[in-house]
């Protein structure tokens, strides 16, 4: 079973609109999640993190964390062509040092 | 900002041949990470260190190995390449969990593409 999950995509939405993306992880104890983002050919920007359950935002992204149901989101309102690339949900287990990472979903923004 | 530098963008190597992809990092982290990337399988972890000369096997050590001999610096050896370890290399850095400040968020370096033919 994996660790974190995330829809491969690709997700498809119409430029200004809002892109939800999810992820799923399995380890009741994960502390950190982190949102990446990743153009193709080039490495992961880290673009969000959250540690509390809740809705937390930066511009036009939002991450919610939900501890309880074991899922974290994130939302990119007014969505652009440019933010089309790969999300990588990572997920911090507490005690070690590592990142878990989903395979990410990728995004499209459809002029 | 920090900032995470690999030696080379693209590399192309015969098999059998050892090659060195090294990485260094300026924001005085303690770990440090050695990742590959290929389509549809995501990022799998290769080898991270902690600390000088602290290694710890990730989930595909198998075919390489690494050297940690300074803080800023953590190198991944392909120790005979073969064709299954073409791939995109990336390397990461972090501030070691709570004790040091962090809360594990990991900085990438731009990734070496290798290609063994």
């Amino acid at each position: 079973q994996k660790e974190v999950e995330q829809n491969s995509g690709p997700l498809s939405v119409p430029e200004g609109a809002i892109a939800s993306l999810n992820c799923t992880y399995s380890d009741r104890g994960s502390q950190s999640f982190f949102w990446y983002r990743q153009y193709s050919g080039k490495s992961p920007e880290l673009i969000m993190f959250i540690y509390s359950n809740g809705d937390k935002e930066d511009g036009r992204f939002t991450a919610q964390l939900n501890k309880a149901s074991q899922y974290v989101s994130l939302l990119i309102r007014d969505s652009q062509p440019s933010d089309s690339a790969t999300y990588l949900c990572a997920v911090h287990t507490g005690g070690g040092n590592k990142l878990t990472f989903g395979t990410g979903t990728q995004l499209k923004v459809e002029l | 900002d920090v900032k995470v530098t690999q030696s080379s963008r693209y590399l192309v190597k015969r098999t059998g041949e050892k090659v060195f992809l090294e990485c260094v990092q300026d924001m005085d982290h303690e770990n440090m990470f050695w990742y590959r990337q290929d389509p549809g399988l995501g990022l799998r972890l290769i080898y991270f260190s902690y600390d000088v000369k602290m290694k710890e096997k990730g989930d595909i050590p198998e075919g390489y190995s690494v050297s940690r001999e300074k803080k800023e610096r953590f190198s991944l050896i392909l120790e005979s390449a073969s064709t299954n370890q073409t791939s995109m290399y990336l390397c990461a850095s972090s501030l070691r969990f709570v004790l040091a400040g962090g809360r594990g968020e990991q900085y990438f370096g731009p990734g070496t593409r290798l290609t063994v033919t």
